[in-house]
């Protein structure tokens, strides 16, 4: 069965500081991976898609990372902002019929100043 | 201003009513989406369609409805067979299919509650 599992469920960090958000995956076969933030409230909004043979991707203050052999990516943030107080979403889609997409639960992330 | 608009944004039901969730698009866009989203779950797919007058089950279709006459337009009801109706849903689509790497755009959402 096709799963995405993100850790942590929640965090709260301080303005101007860096984290890292987990997220592993048992999508196969892999087609894409992506993260998105969604504002509470509000439609979740692409960050990145990531393929099969890119390690790194960054959009701004937001640098996501695949590693397809151990199917773990990572999105970093780097010197927070309160308006980074979102839940980031990953997302995996697999290369079949319908290339269905399997969503993780989401990080909620609270940045506080 | 291009994007989606769905409507209402906060929506009450009395069980056994059926509702209608309204979703649109002036992206042009030909596939189009409805998810539902429930606390600390991931979004699950209820129908989505790929082409005007065609639309598919997603995995949790089971008292919920949708037609797709026009292009632009994607309305999902919730009938009175939906045991659990209340959640957030979320209308979505992208230029084609799910195939590739194509990028949903999400509406902002219709919070359904049962009364």
């Amino acid at each position: 069965k096709n799963q995405v599992e993100q850790s942590p469920q929640s965090l709260i960090i301080l303005e101007g500081k860096n984290c890292t958000l987990q997220c592993n995956y048992t999508v196969s076969p892999f087609s894409n991976l992506r993260w998105y933030k969604q504002d509470t409230g509000r439609g979740p909004v692409s960050l990145t898609i990531m393929t099969f043979s890119e390690n790194t991707k960054s959009n701004g203050r937001y640098t996501a990372t695949l590693d397809a052999d151990t199917k773990q990516s990572s999105l970093h943030i780097t010197a927070s902002q309160l308006s980074d107080s979102a839940s980031y979403i990953c997302v995996v889609s697999a290369m079949a019929a319908g290339n269905k997409l399997t969503f993780g639960g989401g990080t909620r992330v609270l940045v506080k100043p | 201003d291009g994007g989606i608009t769905q409507s209402p944004k906060y929506l009450f039901r009395k069980e056994g009513q059926n509702v209608t969730l309204s979703c649109e698009q002036n992206l042009n866009h030909d596939a189009m989406y409805w998810y539902r989203q429930d606390p600390g779950q991931g979004l699950r797919l209820i129908y989505y369609s790929q082409i005007v007058n065609d639309f598919q089950k997603g995995d949790i279709a089971e008292g919920y409805s949708v037609s797709r006459e026009k292009k632009e337009s994607f309305p999902l009801t919730v009938t009175s067979a939906q045991k659990n109706p209340t959640a957030f849903y979320l209308c979505a689509s992208s230029i084609e299919g799910l195939s590739g790497a194509n990028v949903l755009t999400f509406g902002a959402g219709s919070r359904l509650t049962v009364l």
